[in-house]
């Protein structure tokens, strides 16, 4: 079975400051997509950055980027120049072969002005 | 473009009855999939619609179903509800299926069971 767990259940930042946070994964398969969303107070979930499994090369949006280590399964954000916009939950997700996502209990970031 | 729309936002029902959730889903987009969150379980799959059938199915029991219609918009019915089923449910939509297709989500809907 998939799992995706997420050891962080609150981070916090200063403005303009560099966090990262951290999000392991397990899966049998060896094609999968990984992703990050946001989920601010509005609920909205947000597609923040995804990754295919297939793919070395770390994917970056803007001031968010990932460290993809496919051997050690692990798949962490780096966000820079954090902004007060980006204050949220964070959700790590996995999704396999079955296309069903599987969630990681999140992480609740806080920016500080 | 109209973004994913989930109606009503807030909801309160009593033990026993039953729920209709509505989601319309971006314009052009056939595939519809749900998600239970609660604080305890986190977030969960519930079942995906593409092309008004079935492609995908969480581990939720049969209280909990759903359908989508020609024009895409899904509904979501939980019957002889559960206090456990208060959560915020919540509905993405995308233009195909599969891995490739990005989820755009609505605002969900908050289910309140007393």
């Amino acid at each position: 079975a998939q799992t995706v767990t997420q050891s962080q259940p609150e981070m916090s930042v200063q403005e303009a400051e560099t966090v990262t946070l951290s999000c392991t994964y397990d899966t049998s398969e060896s094609d999968y997509y990984l992703f990050w969303y946001k989920q601010p107070p509005s609920r909205q979930m947000i597609l923040v950055i995804r990754q295919e499994a297939y793919k070395q090369q770390n994917a970056t949006e803007n001031r968010f980027s990932v460290n993809f280590q496919k051997a050690a399964k692990s798949f962490s954000l780096k966000i820079s120049d954090s902004q007060l916009g980006d204050a949220a939950m964070y959700f790590c997700v996995n999704q396999g072969g079955s296309e069903k996502l599987v969630f990681g209990k999140g992480t609740k970031l806080t920016v500080n002005p | 473009k109209a973004g994913v729309t989930q109606t009503p936002r807030y909801l309160i029902k009593t033990r026993g009855q039953q729920v209709t959730l509505s989601c319309s889903p971006i314009s052009g987009h056939r595939s519809v999939s749900w998600y239970q969150q609660t604080p305890g379980q986190g977030l969960q799959f519930l079942f995906e619609y593409f092309s008004e059938t079935q492609r995908n199915k969480g581990n939720f029991p049969g209280r909990f179903s759903g359908r989508q219609f020609s024009n895409s918009r899904s509904e979501m019915n939980v019957s002889t509800l559960e206090l456990g089923d208060s959560a915020l449910y919540l509905c993405a939509s995308s233009t195909g299926t599969g891995r490739h297709s990005p989820l755009h989500f609505g605002n969900g809907t908050r289910l309140t069971v007393t």
